[in-house]
């Protein structure tokens, strides 16, 4: 079964705090997609990274980092030195290879709300 | 460049009505997916559309149908409104045969039904 889990229902940082997201997705496939999506009050699905399951490259861009590892099957997304302007929704998602369609759907996890305080 | 454009932005409807919701894709792209995104909720995939057909779908009653058109815009229907159906509906676009790149969202439209 493929399912993503963001076991984070919400977290509450102080401006200029490191934050991490926790993703762990489960997945019968070998090759799949995973992404991080953010989700502003406006509604709109921005998206952040995706990465392919067969390169665990951590990275980094800016702020943010992301840590592959798929031994523990986690996706996880770090921000460093929070800004109020990082408040949001955050979503992790599966996408896998292999189904017919023209895309693969994505699997969406819960989503992570992230309050940056002041 | 124009993005991924949805219309309307918010919508109500009482139980037992029907809606069409539309959505414009992001200019290159050719294939259309649905989600709806209840209230504090991850999306849920609906179903998708490429070359005018629906490729994929997810697990969703016969009263959400599609349709795609010729310049690959698309209409999301609902019959028989349900209250349940109150969500956030979104778009997504994306290129056919780039299974590795990411989707692209609009706005979405606002359904409340009373």
């Amino acid at each position: 079964a493929q399912k993503v889990t963001q076991a984070q229902t919400e977290i509450s940082v102080v401006e200029k705090e490191d934050v991490t997201l926790d993703c762990v997705y489960e997945t019968r496939d070998t090759t799949y997609y995973l992404f991080w999506y953010k989700q502003p009050p406006s509604g709109e699905l921005v998206f952040l990274i995706r990465r392919n399951s067969f390169d665990e490259q951590n990275e980094i861009s800016g702020r943010y980092s992301w840590n592959f590892q798929k031994s523990t099957s986690s996706f996880n997304f770090t921000i460093t030195a929070s800004q109020v302007v990082d408040s949001a929704v955050y979503f992790c998602a599966l996408s896998e290879a292999g189904y017919g369609g023209a895309t693969n759907k994505l699997i969406f996890g819960t989503g992570t709300l992230l309050a940056v305080q002041p | 460049d124009a993005g991924v454009t949805q219309s309307p932005t918010h919508l109500i409807k009482t139980r037992g009505q029907q809606v069409t919701l539309r959505c414009s894709p992001k200019s290159g792209h050719d294939t259309v997916s649905w989600y709806q995104q209840a209230l504090g909720q991850g999306p849920q995939f609906i179903f998708q559309y490429y070359e005018e057909e629906e490729r994929q779908r997810g697990n969703f009653p016969d009263r959400f149908s599609g349709h795609q058109f010729p310049n690959y815009s698309s209409e999301l229907n609902v019959n028989a409104l349900l209250l349940g159906d109150s969500a956030l509906y979104l778009c997504a676009s994306s290129l056919a045969g780039f299974r590795d790149q990411p989707q692209h969202f609009g706005d979405g439209t606002r359904l409340s039904i009373l």
